[in-house]
């Protein structure tokens, strides 16, 4: 069975960082690319990140490009997002997913607020 | 990299068909056969319902099909079901490598 457990989340003040990490089983990790998609609460889903199966192409929103890493650890079976100068409007619910455009496989999700 | 464009809500009674867009641009929508479809229930993660324009994963009902015709994508839900009130977002691949969603639907099952 296909799982991904996010973790990471919590409150942090505007300009502060955070490290989301995406625990993944129950399928070849090394095989996949993984993405992380956000979510404002009580709003839409917003691609964040994309990274190939072997960490060489990596692609981000514009939004958070320069401020936001994704990387991954194959040996580890996990996804990382590093997030740093964090913003308000960073505030969401984050999800790790599998694959670059299909993410058959979504986790739970991770809370991130940003407020001081 | 604009969203996409979704009705913000459809209804229909159930035994009832509906259908929800989802419109791009031909660097998105229309000019790669990546556009998926998911469903979300409240408080729950999305899941997964089309990929590939028109493939449906194991598990998903038949009664839930995609298409697409230029810049516009398409979710059709026949026999209408309880269960299928929730949200949907469509996305695409776009010609910046990046992914883009749609806004989102309400289906209300009346």
């Amino acid at each position: 069975e296909v799982q991904l457990v996010e973790s990471g989340g919590g409150l942090v003040q505007p300009g502060g960082s955070l490290r989301l990490s995406c625990a993944a089983s129950g399928f070849t990790f090394s095989d996949y690319w993984m993405t992380w998609v956000r979510q404002t609460p009580g709003k839409g889903l917003e691609w964040v990140a994309t990274i190939k199966a072997d960490g060489s192409e990596r692609y981000y929103v514009d939004s958070v490009k320069g401020r936001f890493t994704i990387s991954r650890d194959n040996a580890k079976n996990s996804l990382y997002l590093q997030m740093n100068s964090l913003r308000a409007e960073d505030t969401a619910v984050y999800y790790c997913a599998r694959d670059r455009t299909r993410l058959a496989y979504w986790g739970q999700g991770t809370l991130v607020t940003v407020s001081s | 990299q604009s969203a996409l464009t979704q009705p913000a809500s459809v209804s229909g009674s159930p035994g009832q068909s509906i259908t929800i867009s989802c419109t791009g641009t031909s660097s998105d929508v229309g000019g790669y056969n990546y556009v998926s479809w998911f469903q979300q229930h409240p408080g729950k993660a999305p899941k997964s319902m089309i990929y590939d324009v028109i493939n449906r994963p194991s598990g998903v009902p038949d009664r839930l099909s995609g298409s697409k015709s230029g810049n516009t994508a398409s979710l059709t839900i026949s026999g209408l079901q309880a269960e299928d009130e929730a949200d949907y977002y469509c996305s695409s691949y776009t010609s910046s490598s990046t992914v883009v969603f749609g806004g989102g639907t309400k289906l209300t099952v009346l």
